[in-house]
């Protein structure tokens, strides 16, 4: 089993519409939590990045950590077809720690 | 401007070449990182280094090597490619005690 699973989708969804990605994982002593964007042919950029539980909010993305539940959200308002990319999660114990991947999702917005 | 850079941006080359990956950073970030990724796979860290003359091999099994000379440079050799090596490389850095990184736009190597 996957330290961390995550919807390869593709995922499809209008124009100004509300996108929700999501990862869940198994380790209870992840701490750090990430989303990563990444643009075909080309290098993942940080997106978000949220210690522990709650919720991060930053423009048009909110980050979600449940940790109870081990499961991580990134919600996209108003989405926008420049928001058309693959969306890493990843996550790590500590800073001098080993950060998991998740495999992506694949998010296309259509004008 | 600040920003780590990878050379080439695509290889295509015979089974049995020797190559080097180059990545520099000019960010001044102390710790660097060699990732390889497939299409709709998850990163896979090949190798690491905290600092110059140290590195480390990372989870995947590579048969890459890696030197760490000077902090701004992390180049990735392979000295004898063979198709399974096909695969994107991704080069990135970050600062001590932090869990965020910075990537390189990558290098997609084909090798034939």
């Amino acid at each position: 089993q996957k330290e961390v699973e995550q919807d390869p989708g593709p995922l499809s969804v209008p124009e100004g519409a509300i996108v929700s990605l999501n990862c869940t994982y198994s380790n209870s002593a992840f701490q750090y939590f990430m989303w990563y964007r990444q643009y075909s042919r080309k290098g993942p950029e940080l997106l978000m990045y949220t210690y522990s539980s709650g919720n991060k909010e930053d423009g048009r993305f909110t980050a979600q950590v449940d940790k109870s539940s081990k499961y991580i959200s990134l919600f996209i308002r108003d989405s926008q077809p420049s928001d058309s990319a693959t969306y890493l999660c990843a996550m790590t114990y500590s800073s001098a720690s080993k950060i998991i991947f998740g495999s992506g999702t694949r998010l296309s917005i259509r004008p | 401007e600040a920003d780590i850079y990878q050379t080439p941006r695509y290889l295509v080359i015979g089974t049995g070449k020797k190559i080097t990956l180059e990545c520099s950073q000019t960010m001044g970030h102390d710790k660097m990182y060699w990732y390889q990724q497939d299409p709709g796979m998850e990163l896979h860290l090949i190798h690491y280094s905290y600092g110059v003359n140290s590195t480390e091999k990372g989870d995947l099994s590579s048969e890459s090597t890696v030197s760490r000379i000077r902090t701004e440079h992390f180049p990735l050799t392979l000295e004898s490619a063979r198709p399974s090596h096909t695969s994107q490389y991704l080069c990135a850095s970050s600062e001590p005690g932090n869990e965020k990184l910075f990537f390189g736009s990558g290098t997609q190597l084909s090798v034939l």
